[in-house]
C-alpha cells in the first residue's frame, strides 16, 4: 500500500525567504502526488500535482514541487515566502491499483513571520 | 453549485446518537471518497465509491459506519451510536473517474463533535 511521510510538523519561515516542505513517499507502484494546502476553516485546496510527466512541477502561487524517484521524495518549494501561504500543507499519494484513493501525510503547519 | 457540498457543516451529537452526513458531489464525477479528519491530522480514507457501487470500504473504523451513493449522485455517510472518538471532520471528494491522477476536489467537511 502507499503511503507519505512530512518529514516537518512545523515550519517556520520569513517573509521574503525560501520555503521548503519536505516529503518522501512510499508506492508499489507508480504513484500520483500531490501537494494540498488547507486554510483555517477553508476546504482543501490542490496546490500541484505528479503524474508521471516532467518531474518538475508548477503549481499555483509560486510553489514548485520536484519528483525524484530515486530518493522517493516529492518535496515542496517557493523561493520567496508571503504572508498568505501560512497554512496546512499536506502531500498525498494515490495509484490507480487502488482506486485512486489518496493517502495523505501528517501534514506540515507552515508559519509565515512578518 | 460548482463544487463539492456537505451538509450539515456542523453536527454535535449526544453519544450514542445516529447521525447522518450528506455530500453532493459535483455533477458528472463518477468517483466519490469520504475521509475522517482528527484534529491536527491529516485526512483519512473511509471508502470509495465508483457511481452507485462501493467498490472499497476498507478504512471503515467499525461496522458503526455505513455508507451508501444509491443513485450514483448523492452520498450519505452514517454513523450509529456514536462514540467520542467519533469526533471529527468529514471530508467528501469526487473526481471525474478512476484515472491515473485524477485530481479529487472536496468540499468543505462537516465538524461532528460527540459530547
Amino acid at each position: 500500500a502507499q503511503s507519505v511521510t512530512q518529514l516537518d510538523s512545523h515550519v517556520s519561515v520569513s517573509e521574503g525567504t525560501p520555503v521548503l516542505l519536505r516529503c518522501n513517499y512510499s508506492s508499489s507502484y507508480s504513484p500520483s502526488l500531490f501537494w494540498y494546502v488547507q486554510h483555517p476553516n477553508k476546504g482543501l485546496q490542490l496546490l500541484l500535482k505528479y503524474t508521471s510527466a516532467a518531474t518538475l512541477v508548477k503549481g499555483i502561487n509560486g510553489f514548485e514541487a520536484e519528483f525524484k524517484k530515486s530518493e522517493t521524495s516529492f518535496h515542496l518549494t517557493k523561493p520567496s515566502a508571503h504572508m498568505s501561504d501560512a497554512a496546512e500543507y499536506f502531500c498525498v499519494v494515490s495509484d490507480l491499483r487502488n482506486n485512486n484513493d489518496m493517502r495523505f501525510g501528517a501534514g506540515t503547519r507552515l508559519t509565515v513571520k512578518p | 453549485g460548482a463544487g463539492v457540498s456537505q451538509s450539515p457543516r456542523y453536527k454535535v451529537a449526544k453519544r450514542g446518537q445516529d447521525v447522518a452526513l450528506r455530500c453532493d458531489p459535483i455533477s458528472g464525477h463518477v468517483s466519490l471518497f469520504w475521509y475522517q479528519q482528527a484534529l491536527g491530522q491529516g485526512p483519512e480514507f473511509l471508502t470509495y465509491f465508483q457511481n452507485e457501487a462501493q467498490l472499497d470500504k476498507s478504512g471503515l473504523p467499525s461496522d458503526r459506519f455505513f455508507a451508501e451513493r444509491p443513485e450514483g449522485s448523492v452520498s450519505t455517510l452514517k454513523i450509529q451510536r456514536t462514540q467520542q472518538e467519533d469526533s471529527a471532520v468529514y471530508l467528501c471528494a469526487s473526481s471525474p473517474g478512476p484515472f491515473q491522477g485524477n485530481e479529487q476536489f472536496f468540499g468543505p467537511g462537516t465538524r461532528l463533535t460527540v459530547l
